[in-house]
């Protein structure tokens, strides 16, 4: 199975919140996990990513919790801010990233 | 820092018309990408290349074709354009191995009437 799912479709966060936007996969041959961030009018562009070997990866206010028995990962955004409103898509890649299968996507709208 | 640039951010066309969108990259990578973006359904990958004149399908080919003549432009080609290809295009290039980092381009809204 190719697919990666994302939850939820929306997110509406209070400034100074924790943002937390969930994905699950199936395939087991996945190998690197980004997440990126889309504003309106421009293209995706990588906020942070993971390998399976490794549990957890902050960067900043931005962290990937990674769950290899459940196969499940997570986006935190700590202390959320409105510049953070962004539509957010967690991905899986194999075969030296030509293969990216992308999540739904997740709105974040974070209340000033 | 990496540019990738397509030719037109908003195109509207009619119902059986051939349409070219054209995607430019600055930093010399070897791969290259198409996806499309619909809401609900995040982005898909339409076709791929690797190498000049090397394509390989993605997940949706179908009506769709691909152009990579030089390293640094990849064209999508929608042969005689129909109205569920109405949808953002988005380019995408990365380099071989390394981070698998894909650096998209700002998109085309396409529409097919």
């Amino acid at each position: 199975q190719q697919q990666v799912k994302q939850s939820p479709q929306s997110l509406i966060v209070q400034k100074g919140g924790i943002s937390i936007i969930n994905c699950a996969y199936e395939n087991t041959a996945f190998d690197y996990f980004p997440w990126y961030q889309q504003f309106p009018g421009k293209g995706p562009a990588l906020l942070i990513a993971i390998r399976p070997d490794v549990s957890e990866k902050k960067e900043g206010r931005f962290t990937i919790s990674f769950n290899k028995s459940a196969k499940q990962f997570s986006l935190h955004i700590m202390d959320s801010q409105p510049g953070d409103s962004a539509t957010y898509f967690c991905a899986a890649s194999i075969g030296g990233g030509f293969k990216t299968i992308f999540g739904a996507g997740t709105r974040l709208f974070v209340k000033a | 820092d990496v540019k990738v640039t397509q030719s037109s951010r908003y195109l509207v066309k009619r119902t059986g018309e051939k349409v070219f969108l054209e995607c430019v990259q600055d930093m010399d990578h070897e791969n290259m990408f198409w996806y499309r973006q619909d809401p609900g359904l995040g982005l898909r990958l339409i076709y791929f290349s690797y190498d000049v004149k090397m394509k390989e399908k993605g997940d949706i080919p179908e009506g769709y074709s691909v152009s990579r003549e030089k390293k640094e432009r990849f064209s999508l080609i929608l042969e005689s354009a129909s109205t569920n290809q109405t949808s953002m295009y988005l380019c995408a290039s990365s380099i071989p191995g390394g981070s698998y980092e894909q650096y998209f381009g700002p998109g085309t809204r396409l529409t097919v009437t």
